[in-house]
């Protein structure tokens, strides 16, 4: 079955720490992959995305993202974290042939320390 | 320009009771989606909708739910005698196209069933 996993539940960072969060899928192809952010009360906001073409790809907000095809992973990083990264992150699939729907991973939250 | 938007944003239901849940996605979006955030979790499909056509229903957790987008542009998805387990922050997305893209997603609406 189709899969996503994000292995971190809850990540705490310092301020200006480097930062890494996780995704696997599961799937026989290559999906497209997304990073969506969420703000409490918040909707979910684009960071980034892989269609195709160079596997690491710039997002907003300085996140950036590197799509490895031998690990099916796309893992999500930022040098520098800020305070206001604070959130909930969840990376997202869109496999080819399900009418385009997005399968997201569970999620994972990310508090900074000052 | 405008984005997704959804209304109620919060909404209290006894047990039993009918809700509405209405989706305003971005003028001339062809892809409307529904999905199903409970606590704690990511975002699930629910179903999926092309212009008026609603092409995939298969994430509705049961006849219970039911959704319609009569003129293919606003969306409502109605619950029909709420049950606790249907607790979660329902989000509406649209997409320009009917292809791969990426999905916008309006600010969601907390249902509580109580």
């Amino acid at each position: 079955a189709q899969s996503v996993t994000q292995p971190d539940i809850h990540i705490t960072v310092s301020e200006g720490a480097s930062l890494e969060l996780r995704c696997n899928y599961s799937y026989g192809a290559t999906p497209y992959l997304f990073w969506y952010v969420q703000s409490p009360g918040q909707g979910l906001q684009l960071l980034l995305k892989y269609f195709s073409g160079d596997t690491l790809v710039q997002g907003i907000k300085g996140f950036e993202a590197e799509f490895k095809r031998s690990q099916s992973s796309f893992n999500l990083r930022k040098p520098s974290v800020h305070w206001s990264d604070a959130a909930e992150y969840f990376c997202a699939v869109d496999f080819p042939g399900g009418y385009n729907k997005l399968i997201f991973g569970a999620g994972t939250r990310l508090a900074v320390h000052p | 320009g405008a984005g997704v938007s959804q209304s109620p944003r919060y909404k209290v239901a006894k047990r039993g009771q009918d809700v509405a849940l209405r989706c305003d996605p971005i003028s001339g979006h062809v892809s409307l989606f529904w999905y199903q955030q409970a606590l704690g979790q990511g975002p699930e499909f629910l179903t999926y909708f092309q212009n008026e056509a609603q092409l995939d229903k298969s994430g509705l957790p049961s006849d219970r739910f039911f959704a319609e987008r009569p003129e293919g542009s606003v969306s409502t998805l109605k619950i029909q005698r709420t049950q606790q387990e249907d607790s979660a922050v329902y989000l509406c997305a649209s997409r320009p196209r009917e292809d791969n893209g990426e999905q916008y997603f309006g600010p969601g609406t907390r249902l509580t069933v109580t």
